[in-house]
C-alpha cells in the first residue's frame, strides 16, 4: 500500500500526558498537512509543511502542540499536557505540488 | 457567515433515487473546489474536483457557480454503497494548500 500511513491508529491517554503521532506521506509528496476532526464536523486545518519547512500554523494549534518534519519525509505531531478537549481524529494528508490532498487513516485520540 | 456551509442533512433516499447536495462558500477569491466522501470512522477521500464548466464522472455531476458562490453535487441512480458523508471542500482565498471543509452531509441509501 503506497498511501499515506499514520501511527498509531488509536491512542487512549490520561489528561496531562504527552502524546506523539507519526505520519508517513505518499512517497515523493513534498507537501504534508495535519488536520483535526471532531464528531459531526469536517476536518480543520492545523499546519502545513513544504518539504521540511513548516509554512503555516492555524490558531487552533496552541503552544501545547508542535509538529516537525525534520527530513522532509515523515512528520510527527506532539501534544503536550493533553486535555479532554484534544480528543479528536488527527488526520494527515500529503500532496505533490497540487491541491489534491490524499488523507491517511487518521489517529483517533481519546483523552480520559 | 461560515466559510463553507452545506445542507445539514441527513438525507435518506431509496436505491435508484437522485439526490442533490448544495454548498455555499463565503470567500469570492477561492480558487479550487472539491467534493470528498467520508465513510464512517474512515478518512476523507477525494470524490471529484469541481470546475467552472461543470464536470461529470459516471453517476456523479458537480457544478460550480462562481457568481453565486455555490457548489452542487448530483448523484443519479443512487446505490447502497453511496451511503457516506459528503464533504464540500474549498481552497479559501486562493492559498494553494489550506483546505476548508464544510461539516458534511450524511447520505443513507436504503434498499
Amino acid at each position: 500500500d503506497t498511501g499515506v500511513s499514520q501511527d498509531p491508529r488509536h491512542k487512549i491517554t490520561k489528561r496531562g500526558q504527552n502524546v506523539t503521532f507519526r505520519c508517513d506521506p505518499i512517497s515523493e509528496h513534498n507537501r504534508l498537512y495535519w488536520y483535526r476532526q471532531t464528531l459531526g464536523q469536517g476536518p480543520e486545518f492545523l499546519t502545513y509543511f513544504q518539504n521540511e519547512a513548516q509554512l503555516e500554523k492555524s490558531r487552533l494549534l496552541s503552544d501545547r502542540f508542535s509538529a516537525e518534519r525534520p527530513k522532509g519525509s515523515f512528520s510527527t505531531l506532539e501534544i503536550q499536557r493533553t486535555e479532554q478537549g484534544d480528543s479528536a481524529m488527527y488526520l494527515c494528508a500529503s500532496s505533490l505540488q497540487s491541491d489534491t490532498q490524499y488523507f491517511g487513516p487518521g489517529t483517533r485520540l481519546t483523552v480520559l | 457567515r461560515k466559510e463553507v456551509e452545506q445542507d445539514p442533512g441527513p438525507f435518506n433516499v431509496p436505491e435508484g433515487a437522485t439526490v442533490a447536495f448544495n454548498c455555499t462558500y463565503s470567500n469570492s477569491a477561492s480558487q479550487s473546489f472539491f467534493w470528498y466522501r467520508q465513510d464512517c470512522r474512515k478518512e476523507p477521500k477525494l470524490l471529484m474536483s469541481v470546475y467552472s464548466s461543470g464536470n461529470e464522472d459516471g453517476r456523479f455531476t458537480a457544478q460550480l457557480n462562481r457568481a453565486s458562490q455555490y457548489i452542487s453535487l448530483l448523484i443519479r441512480d443512487s446505490k447502497l454503497s453511496d451511503s457516506a458523508t459528503y464533504l464540500c471542500v474549498v481552497n479559501i482565498g486562493g492559498s494553494n494548500y489550506k483546505l476548508t471543509f464544510g461539516k458534511g452531509t450524511l447520505l443513507t441509501v436504503n434498499p
